[in-house]
């Protein structure tokens, strides 16, 4: 199993432009989530997905979307990109059932907007 | 809000003494805590979870307290080894109710010299 893997892992775009993250897990996990890593700030939750064709909002999706056509992919749009978006992504996986066991992070990405 | 506070500043120790990280939350009783270790550049790694109702959990030289009266958890990596330097992530998990919510604390580096 290949686990979580995002790509790309390094992107620069400058203001206005839009770009996809991509996230695929290969280990048919239900839940899937995407955060973003500030210095000095813990992950921040974006949006979130707990099964194909079901999204909702995290605690910072101002600029992003998201969607969830298959259980192993799960997308991340940034619709027109600003500075304040430069940041670590990170995709994670969670297998169903219950919430409270291990989740399982991609290597990340790091976005800078100029 | 719901927070979960870790100690920013870095916590340096000398090679084979025992390391403590503290994580504090405030404002609700979290069901679950878990801590995850994080490299440079890396994804955070899964290392232990605690139930609310567990008052310790060992996982061999890791070691997670739970105190429900403070409102913290403890982590202790005894016999600590330069490889052991890294940040570490405290996280809560929702407990019943699986929405796909992790809250992170901002993490504590900790840099273990040989």
């Amino acid at each position: 199993n290949a686990g979580v893997t995002q790509t790309p892992k390094f992107q620069v775009l400058k203001t206005g432009q839009s770009m996809t993250l991509q996230c695929a897990q290969d280990m048919n996990h239900e839940y899937m989530s995407w955060y973003r890593q500030d210095p000095g700030m813990g992950l921040r939750l974006i949006h979130y997905s707990v099964g194909a064709g079901i999204t909702d909002q995290g605690e910072v999706p101002n600029g992003y979307n998201v969607s969830r056509s298959t259980t192993e992919d799960f997308p991340l749009r940034l619709l027109s990109a600003a500075p304040s978006q430069t940041s670590v992504y990170f995709c994670a996986s969670i297998p169903g059932g219950s919430m409270n066991t291990e989740a399982f992070f991609g290597q990340g990405t790091r976005l800078t907007v100029v | 809000s719901q927070k979960i506070e870790q100690n920013s500043e870095a916590l340096n120790i000398q090679e084979g003494k025992t390391a403590t990280l503290t994580c504090n939350y405030t404002n609700y009783s979290p069901a679950y805590l878990q801590w995850y270790r994080q490299d440079p550049g890396r994804g955070p790694v899964f290392l232990l979870l605690i139930r609310e109702n567990e008052k310790e959990k060992r996982k061999e030289r890791l070691k997670v307290t739970f105190d429900t009266t403070l409102k913290q958890s403890l982590f202790h990596i005894t016999a600590s080894q330069p490889a052991d330097s890294a940040t570490y992530l405290c996280v809560r998990t929702p407990g019943s109710g699986n929405t796909g919510k992790l809250i992170f604390g901002q993490g504590t580096t900790l840099q273990v010299k040989p």
